[in-house]
């Protein structure tokens, strides 16, 4: 069974703090890692989908690295603000299984 | 504009009732996705299509069933088969298969079985 693990499952941070949250997904047979975000009353957003070991990408004030061989995926948020408080998504896709694999998402409230 | 529909944003079914959630597109988009959320989980795939007229089922398929006659449009029926259908839908699509491509989604429906 292919298992995805976000951590923590919740972060409370202040408006200015810079915060990162992890991603642990299966690190054989890999093929690509999707990071969404999910604001409350709308649609996931997609941020990034990642595909090559040791991809580092960019948003704004959001990035994410990505390390396939030891399985896991940081997402970074600097400075924080209130406009960031979501839950964030990350999903994995490799293996025998044509699907997407989320994870239950780590939820930030980022307190003004 | 161009997006994801999907219609009602909320639902009240009897027990014993099939009801189908609607999910359209104009992105042009050949793949599409039905997901549930429930409490503490990750989304969990019900079906998807990656092209006109067919369709497979994912994880949890039991006690649902869709259809694609359209590019456009993937609904979702959820039949009295499914012992515990309360719970949050989304819909989305991607332009080809479910692996590398960004999926959008839809803004969910929320279905709740009295």
């Amino acid at each position: 069974i292919l298992n995805v693990e976000q951590s923590p499952q919740s972060l409370h941070v202040q408006e200015g703090d810079s915060t990162n949250f992890t991603c642990s997904f299966p690190s054989s047979n890999f093929y690509a890692l999707h990071w969404y975000r999910w604001e409350t009353a709308k649609s996931p957003e997609a941020l990034f989908v990642m595909t090559l070991n040791g991809d580092e990408k960019k948003k704004g004030r959001i990035s994410a690295t990505l390390n396939t061989k030891e399985g896991y995926s940081y997402l970074y948020i600097k400075g924080s603000q209130p406009e960031d408080s979501a839950t964030y998504l990350c999903a994995f896709y490799g293996g025998a299984t044509n699907k997407l694999i989320f994870g239950t998402g780590t939820l930030l409230a980022v307190q003004p | 504009d161009g997006g994801i529909t999907q219609s009602p944003k909320y639902l009240f079914r009897k027990e014993g009732q099939n009801v189908t959630l609607s999910c359209e597109q104009n992105l042009n988009h050949d793949a599409m996705y039905w997901y549930r959320q429930d409490p503490g989980q990750g989304l969990r795939l019900i079906y998807y299509s990656q092209i006109v007229n067919d369709f497979q089922k994912g994880d949890i398929a039991e006690g649902y069933s869709v259809s694609r006659e359209k590019k456009e449009s993937f609904p979702l029926t959820v039949t009295s088969a499914q012992k515990n259908p309360t719970a949050f839908y989304l819909c989305a699509s991607s332009i080809t298969g479910p692996g590398g491509d960004t999926q959008y989604f839809g803004p969910g429906t929320r279905l709740t079985v009295l």
